[in-house]
């Protein structure tokens, strides 16, 4: 069973320039969520998807955030125009959703530097 | 408002040390989940363990204990004779069930721990 998968690792671009994350869930998995984590913080919620529905938005996701599932697969979280203080670590999770709050299990993770 | 408070930002142990480490939540709902996540060095959050509102058993897996006081709003989370490899970030969550959808898990600060040899 292959854990949740995120690419790229690191991405360090300048600002102003567009950037684009993927994430793929566990096979089975029909819950998505994108999380967002700046040093010393825990992670804060951004989105959520059940199968391609995008259910769930946090005030955290700006109009240059836009994400993305479309065949209930995996999903793509796109930033615009990036700002200094997008530099975070973007994690994504999936769960399978039966009722219920099942577990998270999240990726490794993807590290945005804005220079 | 939900709200995840871990006033211990970090710990420092020996090995063999027990730690306990401290969650408090804040939720108006009835029904909700409480979550422990442990992030190592490598950055991936490994799930540890979920309690839903209505089960205030305590429970023991290995070195690990999670004491659930619903009169206290806490959820505390004991690591027994620590190890080195105990030494990472961890996490206490909520989440909320109102709407039955899946929600988004409510995360504290993190936790810090570290066990020296």
């Amino acid at each position: 069973d292959t854990g949740v998968s995120q690419n790229p690792r690191h991405k360090i671009t300048k600002r102003g320039q567009n950037v684009t994350f993927r994430c793929d869930p566990i096979s089975e998995h029909n819950r998505l969520y994108w999380y967002r984590q700046t040093l010393g913080q825990g992670p804060e919620f951004l989105t959520y998807f059940q199968n391609e529905a995008q259910l769930e938005k946090s005030r955290l996701l700006s109009d240059r955030f836009s994400a993305e599932r479309p065949k209930g697969s995996f999903s793509t979280l796109e930033i615009q125009r990036t700002e200094q203080g997008d530099s975070a670590m973007y994690l994504c999770a999936s769960s399978l959703g039966v009722g219920g709050n099942q577990p998270q299990h999240f990726g490794d993770g993807t590290r945005l530097s804005i220079l | 408002a939900q709200k995840v408070t871990q006033a211990q930002t970090e710990i420092s142990v020996v090995e063999k040390e027990d730690v306990t480490l401290d969650c408090v939540y804040e939720t108006r709902d009835t029904t909700y989940y409480l979550f422990w996540y442990k992030q190592p060095p490598s950055g991936e959050l490994v799930f540890l363990i979920r309690r839903n509102s209505f089960d205030e058993q305590n429970e023991i897996s290995g070195r690990y204990s999670w004491n659930f006081q619903k009169s206290t709003s806490s959820f505390n989370f004991t690591i027994t004779a620590s190890q080195v490899v105990d030494s990472a970030v961890y996490f206490c969550a909520l989440s909320e069930t109102a709407n039955q959808a899946g929600t988004a898990l409510i995360f504290g600060k993190g936790t810090t721990l570290s066990v020296s040899s």
